[in-house]
């Protein structure tokens, strides 16, 4: 069985403050994807990332970076100088590879980002 | 490319009655596509895997007979509320698997905002 654990479930941060969004995963697959996606107050899921297991670099685009970490299964995600655009909800995901794979969410952080 | 379209966005029903919900893929053939359900405040729960020309494949405790799936072509599935009532209100959002893509990523709808009153 596969499981997200998205321990936070709200952080509130003044604009221009980094912020981490932690995400532990647990599976038994050897090769999975991970997934981290925004949810605006619109409701329309926003796709940020997909992470393979086997490709363990750090990436950064912009102001985002996450940090897949397969010893402590946790796949971390990291907004530099925030802004008040990314107050949203943010979800943490994880799938297998195959194609009747399903996708797992976390429970959601809510980032508030105030001016 | 890859955008997948749900119609209506929201929609006000009276308990009892039936609303169908469209997803379509625009841009690419999808022969799976998933329904999931969305409380406020909460994550998303999948509710049932559509294959093109095949019946639907429904998570534990999720009422088939209320929940009607229909996967007719490779462009389209629809998800029919029977009788709703109240506590059927919730966000419902769809996403589709691309036949090409050998990675099998799923792309999500915008989302359609049921309210049963």
């Amino acid at each position: 069985a596969q499981k997200v654990t998205q321990a936070q479930t709200e952080i509130s941060v003044v604009e221009k403050e980094d912020v981490t969004l932690d995400c532990v995963y647990e599976t038994r697959d050897t090769t999975y994807y991970l997934f981290w996606y925004k949810q605006p107050p619109s409701g329309e899921l926003v796709f940020l990332i997909r992470r393979n297991s086997f490709d363990e670099q750090n990436e950064i685009s912009g102001r985002y970076s996450w940090n897949f970490q397969k010893s402590t299964s946790s796949f971390n995600f990291t907004i530099t100088a925030s802004q008040v655009v990314d107050s949203a909800v943010y979800f943490c995901a994880l799938s297998g590879t195959g194609a009747n794979s399903k996708l797992t969410f976390g429970k959601g952080i809510t980032l508030s980002v105030r001016p | 490319g890859a955008v997948v379209s749900q119609h209506p966005s929201w929609v006000i029903c009276k308990s009892g009655t039936s609303v169908k919900i469209e997803c379509r893929s625009l841009d690419f053939q999808a022969t799976t596509m998933f329904w999931y359900r969305q409380f406020p405040k909460q994550s998303l729960m999948l509710m049932a895997t559509s294959n093109e020309g095949s019946k639907a494949t429904y998570e534990q405790g999720v009422e088939k007979d209320k929940f009607l799936i229909n996967h007719a072509s490779l462009t389209l599935s629809t998800l029919t509320v029977t009788s709703a009532h109240p506590e059927d209100s919730s966000f419902y959002i769809c996403s589709a698997r691309d036949l090409s893509d050998s990675t099998y990523e799923q792309y999500f709808g915008p989302g359609t905002r049921l309210t049963v009153t």
